[in-house]
């Protein structure tokens, strides 16, 4: 079964430092996203992209957070520089569509920023 | 708005029913219902569009009162594998980003 895949599971970086977290969202999949929960809380939903573009974000995605599909298969979250506030376990998700369709979420990465 | 779920947690014996509501304060499109284990991603269980429609999987169920901008989950027989956090999910509008409950935690003992 088609599923999304994420890189690295564990990412540890200093405060300031630049990250970038990936995914491999399933290849017949349209529309991508990144949610991010902080241990113990909700999921928070912080980017939308379709066709290269995002089409909505949060208040939580400010200019430290960018996205990118640099390729037909990768879509990656860069955080520019880390605040200790951003540690969380990310996640990202796809979907065929947006009506209707469920959201496939992959394994999640665990940013730690001390 | 972030929807409001309830109860925040829940421990059940095996066997036993459970039901898990998600309230919002504004006209929903759609409520998506996932299942979260500990250390794990959520995986998706069902979603209700508007219209009142109602929803089952094997012993999982739920409905979507449009009037109430209310969704229950139902959770019957329970089994040790229904453990975990399940969290509603609301888009205001279709293709909206999802915004979630806070959690529902459900414990099930044999």
């Amino acid at each position: 079964e088609p599923e999304v895949t994420q890189t690295p599971s564990h990412q540890v970086t200093q405060m300031g430092q630049e990250v970038i977290l990936r995914c491999v969202p399933i290849s017949n999949h349209l529309y991508f996203y990144w949610y991010r929960q902080i241990l113990g809380q909700k999921v928070e939903f912080l980017v939308s992209f379709y066709n290269n573009e995002i089409s909505e974000k949060s208040e939580i995605f400010d200019d430290q957070f960018s996205v990118e599909r640099p390729d037909g298969s990768n879509f990656t979250l860069k955080i520019r520089s880390t605040k200790l506030e951003d540690s969380a376990m990310y996640f990202c998700a796809s979907s065929v569509g947006t009506e209707w369709y469920e959201q496939y979420f992959g394994p999640g990465t665990r940013l730690t920023v001390t | 708005q972030q929807p409001v779920q309830s109860p925040q947690a829940v421990i059940l014996r095996e066997g036993e029913d459970a039901v898990i509501n998600c309230s919002s304060s504004k006209a929903l499109y759609s409520v998506h219902w996932y299942r979260q284990k500990h250390g794990e991603a959520p995986i998706f269980l069902m979603i209700l569009l508007k219209g009142g429609e109602q929803k089952g999987h094997d012993k999982i169920s739920a409905s979507f009162n449009e009037k109430k901008q209310q969704s229950s989950l139902y959770l019957t027989a329970s089994q040790l594998s229904y453990s975990g956090t399940y969290f509603c999910g609301t888009e205001m509008n279709a293709g909206n980003m999802l915004t979630f409950g806070g959690g529902t935690r459900l414990m099930v003992k044999p």
